[in-house]
């Protein structure tokens, strides 16, 4: 079946800064979604994006079908932001399955 | 709009006890999933249902059973539950398999 890798897998940022996520993927998908679980374990849709680039406020993702990866960016972090970003692809001619990445998980320090 | 509800929120077993987890959503969506997540890793599909009436294995089906009652609800049942059942369970649900999924806020199950 498809391979989902996340990177990095940790990542501590200061209060402020911007980071990026990557999502790569061994097949080609027909459905790709950017997901954050809050420190309550909440999962939180954030961008559903199989190709192309979205953007919503401090968060902006953009999906490179044809290179299989998806990188997802944050500006201007916040503590809120904390907890695990997963990245979860649905493969294309696999109707109904969505995959998932093993997450970053992410902490912001005041 | 309640989206999709997962009860019960947490559930004690002991080894061997069946229990079922309710699953219902209010999007009129056509398919429904259940997935389980272990301690400091992703998702991993447990069974799911494409429309009502049928359902198909996922990455980990074993020691499971589910049941698509009808369009909104979607039920995982432990015939007999081991310790290796011990997760937290999400429910989901979306349109259609090119449409956003749509996540219940989880069973936390614990099987002593």
């Amino acid at each position: 079946g498809i391979q989902v890798e996340q990177s990095p897998p940790d990542l501590i940022l200061q209060e402020g800064a911007n980071s990026t996520l990557r999502c790569n993927f061994s097949d080609s998908v027909n459905n790709l979604q950017w997901f954050h679980q809050n420190p309550w374990g909440q999962l939180i849709n954030l961008f559903y994006i199989p190709s192309g680039t979205k953007q919503n406020g401090r968060l902006s993702a953009t999906t490179v079908a044809t290179e299989r990866y998806s990188l997802l960016y944050i500006s201007s972090s916040q503590t809120t932001d904390s907890g695990v970003y997963f990245c979860a692809v649905g493969q294309s001619g696999g109707y109904n399955k969505l995959i998932f990445g093993a997450g970053t998980r992410l902490a912001v320090h005041p | 709009n309640a989206g999709v509800t997962q009860t019960p929120k947490f559930q004690v077993l002991k080894t061997g006890q069946s229990m079922t987890l309710q699953c219902a959503q209010d999007m009129n969506h056509n398919s429904m999933y259940w997935y389980r997540q272990d301690p400091g890793m992703g998702l991993r599909l447990i069974y799911y249902s494409a429309s009502e009436g049928t359902t198909d294995k996922g990455e980990v089906p074993n020691g499971y059973n589910v049941s698509r009652l009808n369009k909104r609800e979607f039920s995982l049942r432990l015939e007999s539950a081991a310790p290796s059942q011990t997760s937290v369970y999400f429910c989901a649900s979306r349109d259609s398999h090119n449409s956003p999924l749509h996540f219940g806020n989880g069973t936390r199950l614990t099987v002593t």
